[in-house]
């Protein structure tokens, strides 16, 4: 099974409009991160957002938010009030694990497009 | 306050030259990744390390592959006798230390074209 699923086509919002994207996540470990990265045209990819297993509260980093649904599994980002520079590709990444366990799992991305 | 920086940008080779790649990782990281990414994929791990202590392999890590950070500082990244499937973005990235939360600071990548 896949670790991160991203299912969700090319996304389109309007500019100043809200969006969410899709994350959902497979682990047995009891402690994992959660982590959101933007990878623009450019090819840079630049950390959003974090959330932990054991974090009570969701993470909110700016315009940024993510809704934490432990049970369902799944870590949504939600972008508000959109930017024409908010469109890139989107990747949700999981940590399994802690101490020496440090790589990432991404998922295939989401493609999100502002209309201005 | 610089990022992870990468060199070369872009690298385009004929099948089976070898290659190298270096990262340089920001500076108080001690834990340094490296990552390929193919067109419409998500980065791939393939290594990382801890200081100059390799730590794990990913088995998409050929014997082709090598990866060294000589003293915890900057890294190389070799692929021997290139394959057409090498061609990809591979990224470096760095992080402080142990903790969950700890995000990953990525370089712009290096390209690879395999002709």
């Amino acid at each position: 099974a896949q670790k991160i699923t991203q299912t969700q086509p090319g996304m389109f919002v309007q500019e100043k409009e809200a969006v969410t994207l899709d994350c959902t996540y497979d682990t047995s470990d009891p402690s994992y991160g959660l982590f959101w990265y933007k990878q623009p045209s450019s090819g840079e990819m630049i950390f959003l957002i974090y959330q932990g297993s054991y974090d009570q509260q969701n993470a909110t980093e700016g315009r940024y938010s993510l809704n934490f649904q432990k049970a369902r599994k799944s870590a949504n980002l939600v972008i508000s009030a959109s930017q024409l520079g908010d469109s890139a590709m989107y990747f949700c990444a999981m940590r399994e694990g802690g101490g020496a366990n440090s790589k990432l799992t991404f998922g295939k991305g989401i493609t999100l497009s502002v209309r201005p | 306050d610089t990022g992870v920086s990468q060199d070369p940008r872009h690298k385009i080779t004929k099948r089976g030259q070898n290659v190298t790649f270096r990262c340089d990782p920001i500076s108080e990281h001690n834990r340094l990744y490296w990552y390929r990414q193919t067109l419409g994929q998500g980065p791939e791990f393939l290594t990382y390390f801890q200081n100059e202590a390799q730590l794990e392999k990913s088995r998409l890590l050929s014997d082709r592959f090598s990866a060294e950070r000589p003293k915890g500082s900057f890294s190389t990244l070799e692929i021997q006798r290139t394959e057409q499937g090498d061609s990809a973005m591979y990224l470096c990235a760095s992080s402080p230390g142990q903790g969950r939360n700890q995000p990953q600071h990525f370089g712009d990548g290096t390209r690879l074209s395999i002709l």
